[in-house]
């Protein structure tokens, strides 16, 4: 069984700019979450979808957003592109979302300059 | 606003011993833990769930669960160097996804 698969891996972007990335979750699995991880604060919550809704939302700004697809593949867009927002973004999937373990894709690593 | 904490370490050990890394956890309503291990440059995978009150063992780690303290720990035996990783705990309740901790960096020297 395929696990969750994020692309791409690497991302090199310069301020102001935006970027999408890309997440097929495990076959069956309905429920998809975004975090963003960083050195310092750890693995932060950006968003749950299921069933092509936005469940769960974290505390960032609205220049991150993200949609999923019919067939539970998720994309997170970053608008404007700050600094700061160099980061490890990892999705995870799972079954329903709620109370359940989760799967974490290999991460997109995103770089700004 | 639910949190989930940990000791951040670096937690170092010899290779054979016995850690004990421990979490609270603030929202009572939690009813799902896991641990997950993280390896430098790689993503989380869960490595242990508990749901009840008690312990519950997988080879080498054991979770324990206390509700009443908002406490819980994961034991790891005969540890190696192999185990050196960061330590994620994640705490779940409703139809929430698990808020997680910063994770404790384990070392484990040969």
């Amino acid at each position: 069984k395929a696990g969750v698969t994020q692309t791409p891996r690497y991302l090199i972007k310069t301020r102001g700019q935006q970027v999408t990335l890309s997440c097929s979750p495990i076959s069956g699995h309905r429920s998809v979450s975004w975090y963003q991880q960083t050195p310092g604060q750890g693995l932060q919550f950006l968003f749950e979808y299921f069933s092509e809704t936005q469940r769960n939302k974290g505390n960032f700004p609205g220049r991150f957003s993200g949609r999923q697809f019919s067939n539970s593949r998720s994309e997170m867009n970053v608008s404007t592109l700050e600094l700061g927002d160099s980061a490890l973004y990892l999705c995870a999937s799972s079954w329903t979302g709620s109370n359940e373990k989760l799967f974490f894709g290999s991460g997109t690593q995103l770089s700004v300059l | 606003q639910k949190e989930v904490e940990q000791d951040p370490g670096p937690l170092s050990v010899p290779e054979g011993a016995i850690v004990s890394l421990n979490c609270t956890y603030s929202d009572r309503g939690s009813q799902s833990f896991f641990w997950y291990r993280q390896y430098s440059g790689k993503s989380p995978e869960l490595i242990m769930s508990i749901y009840s009150n008690g312990d519950k063992e997988d080879g080498r780690f054991t979770a324990q669960l206390n509700k009443a303290s908002q406490y819980v720990s994961l034991l790891i035996r005969d540890s190696q160097p192999s185990d050196s990783a960061t330590y994620l705990c994640a705490a779940s309740g409703g139809s929430y996804i698990p808020t997680f901790g910063r994770g404790t960096s384990l070392i484990v020297h040969p």
